[in-house]
């Protein structure tokens, strides 16, 4: 089944402890791209990756790191969390860029006490 | 500043009574225009994209319309199950020639039997 997979579902952690929210994909994608979505904000994009070695930032990279070594992973990185990152992440996945569907993952609730 | 702007924020309907939800949209290099259902805890789900002014596209209940500066949702005879978040994007070129996202914060769509 084509499909985009990230772990952990839910994670509750403290204000500066390193976190990585893992992000798969099976259907051979060139792009992905991770988003956080908050009520009255929206969807917004964190970071996106065209293909292995190359990513760029979106609208809101402060405070996020991302890495594509495959093609299939893009883990997203939070190196000092804080409050104001507690959030819905979506990772999300597409063939290509410029106007091609994207295909999301079930999301991840993170809470930064 | 790409922008994309919905309404209503919130609808509420009676079981088959049809509306139509409105997304305006200021990109610039737009490559087409997504349509997203969400439902409560979960990823967007695509349903439609549309790239040309004048285009439609259906789906059981749900055609999608677009002009030059808006696009329409329209909703025919709901029923519960049509209850959901809808979500439309827009994304763009940037100066790299790969794909940025922007998405509009949605219509929360509450269909009452």
């Amino acid at each position: 089944e084509a499909q985009v997979t990230q772990n952990p579902r839910y994670l509750i952690t403290v204000t500066g402890k390193k976190l990585t929210v893992t992000c798969s994909q099976n259907m051979n994608h060139e792009y992905m791209s991770w988003y956080r979505q908050d009520p009255g904000l929206g969807l917004r994009q964190i970071y996106y990756s065209m293909n292995v070695e190359v990513t760029d930032k979106g609208d809101v990279p402060e405070g996020y790191k991302v890495s594509r070594k495959e093609k299939r992973n893009f883990p997203l990185i939070l190196e000092s969390p804080s409050p104001n990152q507690t959030s819905l992440y979506f990772c999300a996945s597409s063939l290509g860029g410029g106007g091609d569907t994207q295909y999301f993952g079930p999301g991840t609730r993170l809470t930064v006490l | 500043e790409d922008q994309v702007t919905q309404s209503p924020e919130a609808l509420r309907l009676q079981e088959g009574e049809s509306s139509s939800l409105n997304c305006s949209y200021t990109v610039s290099g737009l490559r087409g225009l997504f349509w997203y259902r969400q439902d409560p805890g979960k990823g967007p789900e695509f349903l439609f994209t549309l790239y040309s002014a004048g285009e439609e596209k259906e789906k059981e209940r749900l055609k999608a319309t677009l002009t030059k500066k808006e696009s329409f949702l329209h909703i025919t005879a709901p029923k519960p199950e049509d209850s959901a978040t809808y979500l439309c994007a827009a994304p763009t070129l940037n100066s790299g020639g790969y794909q940025k996202v922007t998405f509009g914060t949605g219509t929360k769509l509450q269909v009452i039997p």
